[in-house]
Protein backbone atom coordinates (compact mmCIF):
# COMPACT_ATOMS: atom_id res chain seq x y z
CA UNK A 1 0.00 0.00 0.00
CA UNK A 2 1.33 3.41 -1.28
CA UNK A 3 1.68 5.68 1.92
CA UNK A 4 3.91 8.14 4.08
CA UNK A 5 4.55 7.10 7.33
CA UNK A 6 5.68 9.49 10.55
CA UNK A 7 6.78 8.36 13.67
CA UNK A 8 6.18 9.20 16.51
CA UNK A 9 2.37 10.15 16.12
CA UNK A 10 2.19 12.08 19.78
CA UNK A 11 4.68 12.91 21.77
CA UNK A 12 5.37 15.35 25.12
CA UNK A 13 8.53 15.77 25.57
CA UNK A 14 10.73 19.15 27.33
CA UNK A 15 12.26 22.34 26.40
CA UNK A 16 15.71 21.50 25.01
CA UNK A 17 16.09 17.81 24.68
CA UNK A 18 16.37 16.76 21.01
CA UNK A 19 14.08 14.85 19.35
CA UNK A 20 13.43 13.99 15.45
CA UNK A 21 10.21 12.85 13.90
CA UNK A 22 10.82 10.15 11.35
CA UNK A 23 8.98 10.35 7.68
CA UNK A 24 9.20 7.55 5.50
CA UNK A 25 7.40 6.58 2.07
CA UNK A 26 7.76 3.99 -0.55
CA UNK A 27 6.76 5.29 -3.45
CA UNK A 28 9.58 6.06 -4.93
CA UNK A 29 8.73 9.84 -4.72
CA UNK A 30 11.38 12.16 -5.47
CA UNK A 31 9.88 15.45 -3.37
CA UNK A 32 9.32 14.73 0.37
CA UNK A 33 8.09 18.32 2.70
CA UNK A 34 7.50 18.80 5.98
CA UNK A 35 4.52 21.04 7.33
CA UNK A 36 3.46 22.81 10.51
CA UNK A 37 -0.06 23.55 11.36
CA UNK A 38 -1.01 25.40 14.20
CA UNK A 39 -4.83 27.54 14.93
CA UNK A 40 -5.12 30.63 13.02
CA UNK A 41 -2.26 29.56 11.01
CA UNK A 42 -3.12 27.03 8.37
CA UNK A 43 -0.52 24.79 6.88
CA UNK A 44 3.22 26.16 6.43
CA UNK A 45 6.13 24.34 4.99
CA UNK A 46 9.07 24.09 7.51
CA UNK A 47 11.54 22.21 4.68
CA UNK A 48 11.55 20.96 1.45
CA UNK A 49 13.58 18.14 -0.51
CA UNK A 50 13.61 17.43 -4.31
CA UNK A 51 15.92 14.73 -3.95
CA UNK A 52 18.33 13.06 -2.14
CA UNK A 53 21.05 15.45 -0.82
CA UNK A 54 19.27 18.84 -1.66
CA UNK A 55 17.26 20.49 0.84
CA UNK A 56 15.96 24.04 0.82
CA UNK A 57 14.12 26.07 3.31
CA UNK A 58 10.23 26.58 3.42
CA UNK A 59 8.38 29.57 5.09
CA UNK A 60 9.32 28.66 8.45
CA UNK A 61 12.50 26.79 9.05
CA UNK A 62 14.26 28.34 12.29
CA UNK A 63 14.56 25.86 14.72
CA UNK A 64 14.11 22.83 12.39
CA UNK A 65 16.74 20.79 10.44
CA UNK A 66 16.20 17.88 8.40
CA UNK A 67 18.70 15.66 6.14
CA UNK A 68 17.74 13.35 3.20
CA UNK A 69 20.17 10.77 2.94
CA UNK A 70 18.02 8.49 1.17
CA UNK A 71 15.60 9.06 -1.02
CA UNK A 72 12.71 7.23 1.10
CA UNK A 73 13.46 9.03 4.47
CA UNK A 74 13.30 12.54 5.57
CA UNK A 75 13.60 12.98 9.28
CA UNK A 76 12.75 16.28 11.11
CA UNK A 77 14.93 17.13 13.67
CA UNK A 78 14.66 19.61 16.79
CA UNK A 79 17.83 20.15 18.10
CA UNK A 80 16.53 22.19 21.04
CA UNK A 81 12.50 22.07 21.26
CA UNK A 82 11.00 25.29 22.55
CA UNK A 83 7.09 25.49 23.59
CA UNK A 84 6.22 27.60 20.35
CA UNK A 85 7.04 24.65 18.11
CA UNK A 86 4.33 23.11 20.11
CA UNK A 87 2.03 21.82 16.91
CA UNK A 88 0.65 19.59 14.40
CA UNK A 89 3.58 17.98 12.13
CA UNK A 90 2.79 16.66 8.40
CA UNK A 91 5.18 14.85 6.43
CA UNK A 92 4.24 15.00 2.53
CA UNK A 93 5.55 13.28 -0.48
CA UNK A 94 5.32 13.70 -4.69
CA UNK A 95 6.87 11.96 -7.28
CA UNK A 96 7.20 15.37 -8.75
CA UNK A 97 5.53 18.67 -8.73
CA UNK A 98 5.80 20.04 -12.32
CA UNK A 99 3.92 18.43 -15.16
CA UNK A 100 2.51 15.82 -13.44
CA UNK A 101 -1.59 15.03 -12.57
CA UNK A 102 0.21 14.21 -8.99
CA UNK A 103 -1.14 14.04 -5.58
CA UNK A 104 0.75 15.31 -2.60
CA UNK A 105 1.01 12.09 0.01
CA UNK A 106 0.46 13.12 3.44
CA UNK A 107 1.40 11.46 6.32
CA UNK A 108 -0.99 11.49 9.29
CA UNK A 109 0.57 13.80 11.04
CA UNK A 110 2.82 13.82 14.19
CA UNK A 111 1.32 15.91 17.32
CA UNK A 112 3.99 17.24 19.38
CA UNK A 113 3.73 19.05 22.83
CA UNK A 114 6.74 20.94 24.37
CA UNK A 115 6.96 21.79 27.86
CA UNK B 1 6.25 34.85 -1.26
CA UNK B 2 3.13 33.71 -2.47
CA UNK B 3 0.01 34.32 -0.42
CA UNK B 4 -3.34 32.30 -0.81
CA UNK B 5 -6.42 33.94 0.48
CA UNK B 6 -9.71 31.35 1.31
CA UNK B 7 -13.05 32.81 1.48
CA UNK B 8 -15.22 32.41 3.32
CA UNK B 9 -13.07 31.01 6.21
CA UNK B 10 -16.35 29.15 7.52
CA UNK B 11 -19.46 28.11 6.30
CA UNK B 12 -22.63 26.82 7.44
CA UNK B 13 -25.26 24.90 5.42
CA UNK B 14 -27.71 23.01 5.52
CA UNK B 15 -27.54 19.97 3.72
CA UNK B 16 -28.76 19.33 0.20
CA UNK B 17 -27.97 23.31 -0.61
CA UNK B 18 -24.87 24.12 -3.06
CA UNK B 19 -22.07 26.11 -2.33
CA UNK B 20 -18.65 27.53 -3.50
CA UNK B 21 -15.09 28.13 -1.54
CA UNK B 22 -12.92 29.82 -3.08
CA UNK B 23 -9.20 30.35 -3.02
CA UNK B 24 -6.96 33.75 -4.51
CA UNK B 25 -3.35 33.78 -5.17
CA UNK B 26 -1.35 37.17 -4.81
CA UNK B 27 0.55 35.52 -7.28
CA UNK B 28 0.27 33.25 -11.24
CA UNK B 29 -0.37 29.55 -9.93
CA UNK B 30 2.22 26.97 -11.47
CA UNK B 31 -0.42 24.52 -9.90
CA UNK B 32 -2.87 24.19 -7.39
CA UNK B 33 -3.87 21.78 -4.94
CA UNK B 34 -7.47 20.74 -3.04
CA UNK B 35 -7.33 19.27 0.08
CA UNK B 36 -9.88 18.21 3.00
CA UNK B 37 -9.08 17.55 6.54
CA UNK B 38 -11.12 16.59 9.57
CA UNK B 39 -9.90 18.84 12.51
CA UNK B 40 -6.80 17.06 13.91
CA UNK B 41 -6.58 14.37 10.88
CA UNK B 42 -4.56 13.75 7.83
CA UNK B 43 -5.02 15.10 4.47
CA UNK B 44 -7.63 13.99 2.26
CA UNK B 45 -6.64 14.62 -1.78
CA UNK B 46 -9.31 16.08 -3.64
CA UNK B 47 -7.79 17.10 -6.71
CA UNK B 48 -4.87 19.05 -8.56
CA UNK B 49 -5.18 21.96 -11.50
CA UNK B 50 -2.45 23.07 -13.78
CA UNK B 51 -3.82 24.71 -16.66
CA UNK B 52 -5.60 28.06 -16.70
CA UNK B 53 -9.46 27.36 -17.79
CA UNK B 54 -9.15 24.03 -16.52
CA UNK B 55 -11.87 22.10 -14.25
CA UNK B 56 -12.12 18.81 -12.85
CA UNK B 57 -14.76 16.99 -10.85
CA UNK B 58 -14.66 14.11 -8.32
CA UNK B 59 -18.46 13.07 -7.00
CA UNK B 60 -20.12 16.17 -6.34
CA UNK B 61 -17.06 18.19 -5.92
CA UNK B 62 -15.48 20.23 -8.84
CA UNK B 63 -13.11 22.65 -9.00
CA UNK B 64 -11.81 25.04 -11.54
CA UNK B 65 -9.07 27.40 -12.42
CA UNK B 66 -9.60 30.37 -13.92
CA UNK B 67 -7.87 31.16 -17.58
CA UNK B 68 -5.28 34.19 -15.38
CA UNK B 69 -4.73 31.21 -12.94
CA UNK B 70 -4.96 33.14 -10.21
CA UNK B 71 -8.06 32.08 -8.72
CA UNK B 72 -9.80 28.72 -8.33
CA UNK B 73 -13.31 28.03 -6.76
CA UNK B 74 -14.19 24.45 -5.19
CA UNK B 75 -17.70 23.90 -5.29
CA UNK B 76 -19.53 21.15 -3.93
CA UNK B 77 -23.13 20.09 -4.96
CA UNK B 78 -26.28 18.90 -2.66
CA UNK B 79 -24.31 19.05 0.43
CA UNK B 80 -24.23 16.48 2.57
CA UNK B 81 -22.81 15.62 6.24
CA UNK B 82 -20.18 13.83 4.93
CA UNK B 83 -18.63 16.92 2.86
CA UNK B 84 -17.72 18.48 6.63
CA UNK B 85 -14.47 19.41 7.26
CA UNK B 86 -11.67 22.18 6.77
CA UNK B 87 -11.13 22.60 3.21
CA UNK B 88 -7.45 23.75 2.37
CA UNK B 89 -6.20 25.32 -1.48
CA UNK B 90 -2.19 24.53 -1.72
CA UNK B 91 -0.22 26.25 -4.36
CA UNK B 92 3.60 26.09 -6.16
CA UNK B 93 4.02 29.63 -7.04
CA UNK B 94 6.86 29.76 -9.16
CA UNK B 95 10.41 27.41 -10.10
CA UNK B 96 11.60 27.27 -6.43
CA UNK B 97 8.98 24.48 -5.95
CA UNK B 98 7.77 26.12 -2.23
CA UNK B 99 4.12 24.98 -1.62
CA UNK B 100 2.22 27.60 0.10
CA UNK B 101 -1.43 26.63 1.84
CA UNK B 102 -4.64 29.21 2.27
CA UNK B 103 -5.45 28.92 6.18
CA UNK B 104 -8.40 26.93 5.41
CA UNK B 105 -12.55 27.12 5.14
CA UNK B 106 -14.43 24.87 7.62
CA UNK B 107 -17.22 23.83 6.34
CA UNK B 108 -20.33 22.69 8.58
CA UNK B 109 -23.48 21.10 6.98
CA UNK B 110 -26.43 20.86 8.99
CA UNK B 111 -28.75 17.50 8.50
Amino acid sequence: EAQVTQNPRYLITVTGKKLTVTCSQNMNHEYMSWYRQDPGLGLRQIYYSMNVEVTDKGDVPEGYKVSRKEKRNFPLILESPSPNQTSLYFCASSPFLWGTDGELFFGEGSRLTVL
Amino acid sequence: SQELEQSPQSLIVQEGKNLTINCTSSKTLYGLYWYKQKYGEGLIFLMMLQKGGEEKSHEKITAKLDEKKQQSSLHITASQPSHAGIYLCGAIGGSNYKLTFGKGTLLTVNP
